[in-house]
């Protein structure tokens, strides 16, 4: 069965603290990994990884993709208020397969 | 600006009523898709279309109905089979669903209540 398994499932910290969302998935014909961050409503495009170890960047967002592994990271250097969200892993298989994780939601206190 | 429209917003309902969430994109996607959300679960597929007139069932569907008549809409009807309707409800398109590495934009989200 394909399954996307994001950890925590919930993170408190104090502003400029640094954290890391993980992300493992296991499915069949992989394709790609997105991140999407929902705030109150639409879920917004982070980021797309497909090949692994080539990190992609975002101000102070960045995320890397380890395929033997099966995990992704995203990590978020000197939080902010407003980087509390509910971040969303999912993963595209073949041609029309897309699996969400069941987030993690981030909390960042002033 | 080109977007993702879903109405209504909130949405109150009575057991055993059907009710329709609007959903409307102006991005020129081929692709759109419907997904619930419920507190602790991923979002789940309910349906997808890759073209006008053509749509599929996703993990979900029991309960729903979708119709693709225009490239821009997507209707989904919450029928009161649907034994659970009481969620977060998001409608999505991508450019092209068919080459797997597909980027969704999401709308705003249709939350609805059945009393």
């Amino acid at each position: 069965e394909d399954k996307v398994v994001q950890s925590p499932l919930s993170l408190v910290v104090h502003e400029g603290d640094t954290v890391t969302l993980n992300c493992s998935y296991e499915v069949t014909n992989f394709r790609s990994l997105l991140w999407y961050k929902q705030e109150k409503k639409a879920p917004t495009f982070l980021f797309m990884l497909t090949s692994s170890g080539i990190e992609k960047k975002s101000g102070r967002l960045s995320s890397i993709l380890d395929k033997k592994e099966l995990f992704s990271i995203l990590n978020i250097t000197a939080t902010q208020t407003g980087d509390s969200a509910v971040y969303l892993c999912a993963v595209t298989t073949g041609a029309n397969n897309l699996f969400f994780g069941t987030g993690t939601r981030l909390t960042v206190i002033p | 600006d080109g977007g993702i429209t879903q109405s209504p917003k909130y949405l109150f309902r009575k057991e055993g009523q059907n009710v329709t969430l609007s959903c409307e994109q102006n991005l020129n996607h081929d692709a759109m898709y419907w997904y619930r959300q419920d507190p602790g679960q991923g979002l789940r597929l309910i349906y997808y279309s890759q073209i006008v007139n053509d749509f599929q069932k996703g993990d979900i569907a029991e309960g729903y109905s979708v119709s693709r008549e225009k490239k821009e809409s997507f209707p989904l009807t919450v029928t009161s089979a649907q034994k659970n309707p009481t969620a977060f409800y998001l409608c999505a398109s991508s450019r092209d669903s068919s080459s797997g590495a597909n980027v969704l934009t999401f709308g705003a989200g249709s939350r609805l209540t059945v009393l």
